[in-house]
């Protein structure tokens, strides 16, 4: 296993067009999280999975953002409308928990940039 | 305030310097990480911590939980170990993290 894959690894777009990014995560584990860094600052969480549910979403997650992980396995990040706001790195992490301790593995991360 | 605190910011060290970096916590936690992160945006886990004090090669990690504060040190640095390092909680149960600003350390020859 390669660990945690992201793609595209850039997207660039004009504002209010929409985009999808991809995350794979590694094969046998089961919370898949989404996060979201600007420049200077570190990470923010936007939502995670365990298996194919969805357990939390931040405030930060406007309805102009959708995450879906259908089968437990793979995540997509949809962007809708996108705004000037939105350009940012979006990170996707795994973990398989174990007795209570998580180690989360981050994938390469999509950089986004809104015209 | 954020919940959590890192300090310095930024921080030039010469080969071989003994580099130390903080983290403080507002916030009740269920572990401490930190985190290695290269240009290009790459993140690496580099240590959990609930107590005590965790060594991995050159890097020694350690935590008060009453103080809520912890300390990542890096021996005899090198210009491989120039990184943004993050320090970041799990808040009470939560399995998601909570992250500081960073740390952006430059190793010289």
């Amino acid at each position: 296993d390669t660990g945690v894959s992201q793609n595209p690894r850039h997207k660039i777009t004009k504002r209010g067009q929409n985009v999808t990014f991809r995350c794979d995560p590694i094969s046998e584990h089961n919370r898949l999280y989404w996060y979201r860094q600007t420049l200077g600052q570190g990470p923010e969480f936007l939502t995670y999975f365990q298996n194919e549910a969805q357990l939390e979403k931040s405030r930060l997650l406007s309805d102009r953002f959708s995450a879906e992980r259908p089968k437990g396995s793979f995540s997509t990040l949809e962007i809708q409308r996108t705004e000037q706001g939105d350009s940012a790195m979006y990170l996707c992490a795994s973990s398989a928990p174990l007795d209570n301790k998580e180690t989360q593995y981050f994938g390469p991360g999509t950089r986004l940039l809104v015209l | 305030k954020n919940e959590v605190e890192q300090s310095p910011q930024n921080l030039t060290a010469q080969e071989g310097e003994f580099i130390t970096i903080n983290c403080s916590y507002s916030v009740g936690i269920s572990a401490l990480h930190w985190l290695q992160q290269h240009p290009g945006g790459g993140i690496v886990s580099l240590f959990m911590l609930s107590s005590g004090k965790k060594k991995h090669g050159r890097l020694i990690a350690t935590i008060n939980i009453q103080e809520k504060h912890s300390s990542l040190h890096i021996t005899a640095s090198h210009p491989r170990d120039s990184a943004v390092y993050i320090c970041a909680v799990n808040t009470g149960t939560a399995s998601k993290l909570t992250f500081g600003t960073g740390t952006r350390l430059q190793v010289t020859l």
